[in-house]
């Protein structure tokens, strides 16, 4: 079945201990994102990647990272998370930018509360 | 950091009744538009992918229009029904970036 899977899908951390919530997708495709949500505020962008080894920062980077060393895989790494860092985060991946048929494919998203 | 408005916030409509709702977006710099919906405690799921100034796109009973030159796009659905109920979220984008408006509620009363 073709999917974006994340893990885990909740998660209660502390201040300060790194994470990684991982991203994995099996449709081949080349662009890869991370978003986080916010009560009142759509989807903001974290990072995106546009194929293996391109990364960029999207609106929202401050305190996280990624790395895209295979086409399947985008993990998200809070090396020293904080509470204002406590959210909705969704991964999500489509064929490539922005052509004709290519919608973004989301994962189940993952809760993180940083106490 | 593109503005994207999505009006109204919220709509609760009658099982039956036709509705729509607008995303604006400024017109420069624009490269697609999609749509998505999005239930609760489930992930966005897309609707409509939209590139050229006049598309229409239709999916069953839910249909979107877009106009670049002026920065909006339309979503329409007809009938509507109970499983209608979600968040309809649009997203321009922009170079290598998709903007999310914070999205339409819409509840369908049966």
């Amino acid at each position: 079945e073709a999917q974006v899977t994340q893990n885990p899908r909740y998660l209660i951390t502390v201040t300060g201990k790194k994470l990684t919530v991982t991203c994995s997708q099996n449709m081949n495709h080349e662009y890869m994102s991370w978003y986080r949500q916010d009560p009142g505020l759509g989807l903001r962008q974290i990072y995106y990647s546009m194929n293996v080894e391109v990364t960029d920062k999207g609106d929202v980077p401050e305190g996280y990272k990624v790395s895209r060393k295979e086409k399947r895989n985008f993990p998200l790494i809070l090396e020293s998370p904080s509470p204002n860092q406590t959210s909705l985060y969704f991964c999500a991946s489509s064929l490539r930018r922005g052509s004709y048929n290519s919608p973004l494919h989301f994962g189940n998203g993952t809760r993180l509360t940083v106490t | 950091i593109l503005n994207v408005e999505q009006s109204p916030q919220s709509l609760h409509v009658q099982e039956g009744d036709s509705t729509n709702f607008t995303c604006s977006f400024p017109s420069s710099n624009f490269y697609a538009l999609h749509w998505y919906r999005w239930e609760t405690a489930k992930s966005p799921e897309a609707l409509f992918v939209m590139t050229l100034n006049g598309d229409e796109k239709k999916k069953g009973r839910i249909s979107a229009t877009l106009n670049t030159k002026e920065g909006y796009s339309y979503l329409y659905i007809k009938g509507s029904q109970p499983e209608d109920s979600a968040t309809y979220l649009c997203a321009p984008l922009d170079g290598n970036q998709f903007y999310f408006g914070t999205g339409t509620s819409l509840t369908v009363i049966p």
